[in-house]
């Protein structure tokens, strides 16, 4: 197996809101990151869990909560959000000491 | 600090024609690695490449191939014949060595060029 999943494809959510996105893969990483990306823009990395421990917070305010539950799940868990957290949210994965990321599909998210 | 610059923002071609896609990167490390990835509309990145700072070789790979060049800090990408599945956005990236005792490297991307090959 040498995908990683995200569920929901697409999520709409009010500002008020908690919903959680979903990332699974099962390719034995034990690094799995984070991404945002907003519209004919590149990713932009927000989070990045080292044996499913946090190990890089890129600023990315306190709306946003990731999770890592195990080695080959990680959420982000989503509350209070903006209008402008609207984006798409990409999950990957990578082995240790190797950086060659594995991408999912992402989540589309539409915060109204 | 590092830097990727994809200069060409939108491509567009007729099908069968070749195009190549520039990457230029800024890096004050000695080893690292450069990946290509494209992203079709329905928004998932695929891994096209990765090569790393020590391995100037080119590559092909089917109608793909990659010109590594230390010299001019260029690490550009050639399609062959395009197709209209072709059709994407190509973003270059530099992935910096893993530091603070991390086992993984930070992606730099590149703003990605849009390819549009039409038919």
């Amino acid at each position: 197996d040498t995908e990683v999943t995200q569920t929901p494809k697409h999520l709409v959510m009010g500002m008020t809101n908690k919903k959680s996105l979903k990332c699974e893969q099962h390719m034995g990483h034990r690094a799995m990151y984070w991404y945002k990306q907003k519209a004919k823009k590149p990713p932009e990395l927000m989070f990045v869990y080292s044996y499913e421990k946090l190990s890089i917070n890129e600023s990315v305010p306190s709306r946003f909560s990731p999770e890592c539950p195990n080695s080959s799940l990680l959420n982000l868990h989503l509350h209070a959000l903006q209008p402008e957290d609207s984006a798409l949210y990409l999950c990957a994965s990578s082995q240790p000491l190797d950086n060659e990321q594995f991408f999912g599909p992402g989540t589309r998210l539409t915060v109204l | 600090a590092q830097k990727v610059t994809q200069a060409q923002t939108e491509i567009s071609v007729v099908e069968k024609e070749d195009v190549t896609l520039d990457c230029v990167y800024e890096t004050r490390d000695t080893t690292y690695y450069l990946f290509w990835y494209k992203q079709p509309p329905s928004g998932e990145l695929v891994f096209l490449i990765r090569r790393n700072s020590f391995d100037e070789q080119n590559e092909i790979s089917g109608r793909y191939s990659w010109n590594f060049q230390k010299s001019t800090s260029s690490f550009n990408f050639t399609i062959t014949a395009s197709q209209v599945v072709d059709s994407a956005v190509y973003f270059c990236a530099l992935s910096e060595p893993g530091a603070g005792g991390t086992s993984y490297g930070k992606l730099t991307f590149g703003q990605g060029t849009i390819l549009t090959v039409h038919p």
